[in-house]
Protein backbone atom coordinates (compact mmCIF):
# COMPACT_ATOMS: atom_id res chain seq x y z
CA UNK A 1 0.00 0.00 0.00
CA UNK A 2 1.29 3.51 -0.48
CA UNK A 3 1.43 5.16 2.50
CA UNK A 4 2.91 8.97 3.56
CA UNK A 5 3.98 9.54 7.41
CA UNK A 6 4.83 12.79 8.62
CA UNK A 7 6.71 12.92 11.98
CA UNK A 8 6.33 14.38 14.20
CA UNK A 9 2.44 15.22 14.77
CA UNK A 10 3.55 18.07 16.61
CA UNK A 11 6.42 20.55 17.11
CA UNK A 12 6.66 23.47 19.15
CA UNK A 13 10.13 25.59 19.14
CA UNK A 14 11.41 29.15 19.91
CA UNK A 15 11.75 31.78 17.08
CA UNK A 16 14.80 32.07 15.34
CA UNK A 17 15.63 28.04 15.57
CA UNK A 18 16.37 26.53 12.55
CA UNK A 19 14.35 23.00 12.40
CA UNK A 20 13.35 19.87 10.37
CA UNK A 21 10.26 18.36 9.45
CA UNK A 22 10.13 14.70 8.07
CA UNK A 23 8.27 12.51 5.49
CA UNK A 24 8.34 9.13 4.79
CA UNK A 25 7.11 7.10 1.61
CA UNK A 26 6.59 3.89 1.41
CA UNK A 27 7.23 3.37 -2.18
CA UNK A 28 10.38 4.68 -4.16
CA UNK A 29 8.34 4.87 -7.28
CA UNK A 30 7.17 8.71 -7.17
CA UNK A 31 6.68 10.79 -10.26
CA UNK A 32 7.04 13.80 -7.48
CA UNK A 33 6.67 14.78 -4.11
CA UNK A 34 5.20 18.30 -3.02
CA UNK A 35 5.02 20.24 0.25
CA UNK A 36 2.26 22.33 1.56
CA UNK A 37 1.37 24.66 4.19
CA UNK A 38 -2.24 24.94 5.31
CA UNK A 39 -3.13 27.82 8.12
CA UNK A 40 -6.31 26.49 10.18
CA UNK A 41 -9.92 26.08 8.17
CA UNK A 42 -8.13 27.01 5.37
CA UNK A 43 -7.35 25.56 2.15
CA UNK A 44 -3.14 24.49 0.86
CA UNK A 45 -0.64 26.77 -0.03
CA UNK A 46 1.66 24.77 -2.31
CA UNK A 47 5.34 25.40 -0.98
CA UNK A 48 7.75 23.33 -2.58
CA UNK A 49 7.88 20.63 -5.90
CA UNK A 50 10.57 18.01 -5.75
CA UNK A 51 10.42 16.01 -9.19
CA UNK A 52 11.46 12.10 -8.61
CA UNK A 53 14.96 12.89 -10.72
CA UNK A 54 15.49 16.29 -8.39
CA UNK A 55 17.21 16.08 -4.70
CA UNK A 56 16.39 19.56 -3.17
CA UNK A 57 14.43 22.12 -4.13
CA UNK A 58 14.81 26.17 -2.10
CA UNK A 59 12.39 28.90 -1.67
CA UNK A 60 13.48 31.61 0.64
CA UNK A 61 14.08 29.94 4.06
CA UNK A 62 12.83 26.63 2.79
CA UNK A 63 14.55 23.93 1.20
CA UNK A 64 13.25 21.03 0.84
CA UNK A 65 15.19 17.51 -0.13
CA UNK A 66 14.23 14.08 -1.17
CA UNK A 67 15.81 10.56 -1.12
CA UNK A 68 13.71 8.35 -2.88
CA UNK A 69 16.02 5.31 -2.29
CA UNK A 70 15.67 5.89 1.42
CA UNK A 71 11.84 6.69 0.91
CA UNK A 72 12.67 9.60 2.86
CA UNK A 73 12.27 13.83 2.39
CA UNK A 74 12.79 16.82 5.24
CA UNK A 75 11.61 20.19 4.61
CA UNK A 76 14.01 22.49 6.22
CA UNK A 77 12.98 25.70 7.36
CA UNK A 78 15.38 28.47 8.65
CA UNK A 79 15.28 30.88 11.27
CA UNK A 80 11.62 30.48 12.05
CA UNK A 81 9.29 33.09 12.57
CA UNK A 82 6.17 32.96 14.36
CA UNK A 83 4.56 33.59 11.04
CA UNK A 84 5.44 30.08 9.90
CA UNK A 85 3.36 28.38 12.81
CA UNK A 86 0.99 26.08 10.32
CA UNK A 87 0.37 22.38 9.24
CA UNK A 88 2.76 21.36 6.84
CA UNK A 89 1.70 18.24 5.28
CA UNK A 90 3.90 16.17 2.59
CA UNK A 91 2.25 14.67 -0.51
CA UNK A 92 3.87 12.12 -2.93
CA UNK A 93 2.60 11.14 -6.23
CA UNK A 94 2.74 7.64 -6.59
CA UNK A 95 3.95 5.99 -10.10
CA UNK A 96 0.83 4.32 -11.11
CA UNK A 97 -1.50 6.61 -9.11
CA UNK A 98 -2.80 9.75 -10.73
CA UNK A 99 -3.29 10.89 -7.14
CA UNK A 100 -1.53 12.59 -4.47
CA UNK A 101 -1.19 10.71 -1.43
CA UNK A 102 -1.00 13.00 1.83
CA UNK A 103 0.79 12.33 5.34
CA UNK A 104 -1.35 13.48 8.49
CA UNK A 105 0.68 16.34 9.08
CA UNK A 106 3.08 18.25 11.33
CA UNK A 107 1.48 21.11 13.28
CA UNK A 108 4.12 23.71 14.09
CA UNK A 109 4.28 26.49 16.44
CA UNK A 110 6.72 28.93 16.45
CA UNK A 111 7.30 30.63 19.86
CA UNK A 112 7.92 34.22 20.54
CA UNK B 1 -4.91 35.58 -11.84
CA UNK B 2 -7.60 34.12 -9.59
CA UNK B 3 -6.67 31.37 -7.70
CA UNK B 4 -9.21 28.31 -7.04
CA UNK B 5 -12.52 29.46 -5.77
CA UNK B 6 -15.00 27.21 -4.15
CA UNK B 7 -18.46 28.26 -3.06
CA UNK B 8 -19.92 28.60 -0.78
CA UNK B 9 -17.41 28.63 2.47
CA UNK B 10 -19.59 27.36 4.71
CA UNK B 11 -22.63 24.59 4.77
CA UNK B 12 -25.04 23.37 7.15
CA UNK B 13 -27.14 20.64 6.56
CA UNK B 14 -29.42 17.70 8.11
CA UNK B 15 -28.83 14.00 7.92
CA UNK B 16 -30.79 12.74 4.70
CA UNK B 17 -30.10 16.18 2.71
CA UNK B 18 -28.07 16.63 -0.20
CA UNK B 19 -25.02 18.89 -0.87
CA UNK B 20 -23.98 20.47 -3.69
CA UNK B 21 -20.35 21.98 -3.37
CA UNK B 22 -18.72 24.11 -6.34
CA UNK B 23 -15.05 24.67 -7.68
CA UNK B 24 -13.91 27.18 -10.13
CA UNK B 25 -10.12 26.09 -11.18
CA UNK B 26 -7.43 27.92 -12.26
CA UNK B 27 -8.21 29.26 -15.80
CA UNK B 28 -6.20 27.44 -18.03
CA UNK B 29 -6.22 24.25 -15.70
CA UNK B 30 -8.51 21.12 -17.21
CA UNK B 31 -8.30 18.86 -14.13
CA UNK B 32 -9.62 19.04 -10.95
CA UNK B 33 -9.22 16.91 -8.40
CA UNK B 34 -11.37 17.22 -4.74
CA UNK B 35 -10.57 15.90 -1.13
CA UNK B 36 -12.40 15.67 2.10
CA UNK B 37 -10.09 16.58 5.08
CA UNK B 38 -12.11 15.44 7.85
CA UNK B 39 -11.10 16.03 11.48
CA UNK B 40 -8.42 13.79 12.70
CA UNK B 41 -8.01 11.55 9.51
CA UNK B 42 -5.74 13.76 7.13
CA UNK B 43 -6.51 14.46 2.99
CA UNK B 44 -8.54 11.41 1.47
CA UNK B 45 -8.90 11.83 -1.92
CA UNK B 46 -12.06 11.78 -3.51
CA UNK B 47 -12.57 12.29 -7.15
CA UNK B 48 -10.01 13.59 -10.19
CA UNK B 49 -11.87 14.88 -12.78
CA UNK B 50 -9.81 15.49 -16.16
CA UNK B 51 -11.49 17.25 -19.86
CA UNK B 52 -14.60 16.38 -18.64
CA UNK B 53 -14.38 12.77 -17.54
CA UNK B 54 -13.72 11.02 -14.28
CA UNK B 55 -10.23 9.82 -13.97
CA UNK B 56 -9.85 8.56 -10.80
CA UNK B 57 -12.18 8.08 -7.62
CA UNK B 58 -10.97 7.10 -3.69
CA UNK B 59 -12.49 4.35 -1.41
CA UNK B 60 -15.73 6.44 -1.07
CA UNK B 61 -19.58 5.27 -1.34
CA UNK B 62 -21.41 6.08 -4.48
CA UNK B 63 -23.30 9.11 -2.81
CA UNK B 64 -20.53 10.72 -3.24
CA UNK B 65 -20.43 12.02 -7.31
CA UNK B 66 -19.82 14.64 -9.37
CA UNK B 67 -19.09 16.42 -12.54
CA UNK B 68 -17.02 18.88 -14.48
CA UNK B 69 -18.60 20.98 -16.77
CA UNK B 70 -16.98 22.33 -20.46
CA UNK B 71 -15.07 25.43 -18.80
CA UNK B 72 -13.40 22.89 -16.62
CA UNK B 73 -15.35 24.46 -13.41
CA UNK B 74 -16.59 21.40 -11.12
CA UNK B 75 -19.42 19.96 -8.53
CA UNK B 76 -19.28 17.94 -5.98
CA UNK B 77 -22.59 15.77 -4.65
CA UNK B 78 -23.23 14.50 -2.00
CA UNK B 79 -26.78 12.52 -1.30
CA UNK B 80 -28.27 11.06 1.60
CA UNK B 81 -25.89 13.19 4.28
CA UNK B 82 -24.45 11.59 7.24
CA UNK B 83 -23.09 12.92 10.02
CA UNK B 84 -19.30 11.91 9.32
CA UNK B 85 -19.31 13.57 5.88
CA UNK B 86 -18.92 16.61 8.08
CA UNK B 87 -15.50 18.03 6.97
CA UNK B 88 -13.63 20.32 5.07
CA UNK B 89 -13.81 19.75 1.06
CA UNK B 90 -11.07 20.92 -1.04
CA UNK B 91 -10.80 21.41 -4.72
CA UNK B 92 -7.49 21.62 -6.68
CA UNK B 93 -6.22 21.94 -9.77
CA UNK B 94 -3.79 21.98 -12.15
CA UNK B 95 -2.64 21.05 -15.68
CA UNK B 96 -2.40 18.04 -16.81
CA UNK B 97 0.33 17.61 -19.69
CA UNK B 98 0.72 14.14 -20.28
CA UNK B 99 0.53 10.76 -17.75
CA UNK B 100 3.04 11.10 -15.34
CA UNK B 101 4.16 14.81 -15.43
CA UNK B 102 5.40 16.70 -12.43
CA UNK B 103 1.95 19.44 -12.32
CA UNK B 104 1.74 21.08 -9.31
CA UNK B 105 -1.44 21.44 -7.62
CA UNK B 106 -3.21 24.14 -6.65
CA UNK B 107 -5.64 23.85 -3.42
CA UNK B 108 -9.06 26.23 -2.61
CA UNK B 109 -9.42 27.79 0.73
CA UNK B 110 -12.41 24.74 0.82
CA UNK B 111 -16.12 24.26 1.88
CA UNK B 112 -17.02 23.37 5.44
CA UNK B 113 -19.60 20.76 5.40
CA UNK B 114 -21.30 20.69 8.64
CA UNK B 115 -23.96 17.82 8.82
CA UNK B 116 -26.43 18.09 12.04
Amino acid sequence: KQEVTQIPAALSVPEGENLVLNCSFTDSAIYNLQWFRQDPGKGLTSLLLIQSSQREQTSGRLNASLDKSSGRSTLYIAASQPGDSATYLCAVKFQGAQKLVFGQGTRLTINP
Amino acid sequence: EAGVTQSPTHLIKTRGQQATLRCSPISGHTSVYWYQQALGLGLQFLLWYDEGEERNRGNFPPRFSGRQFPNYSSELNVNALELEDSALYLCASSLVEGVGTNEKLFFGSGTQLSVL
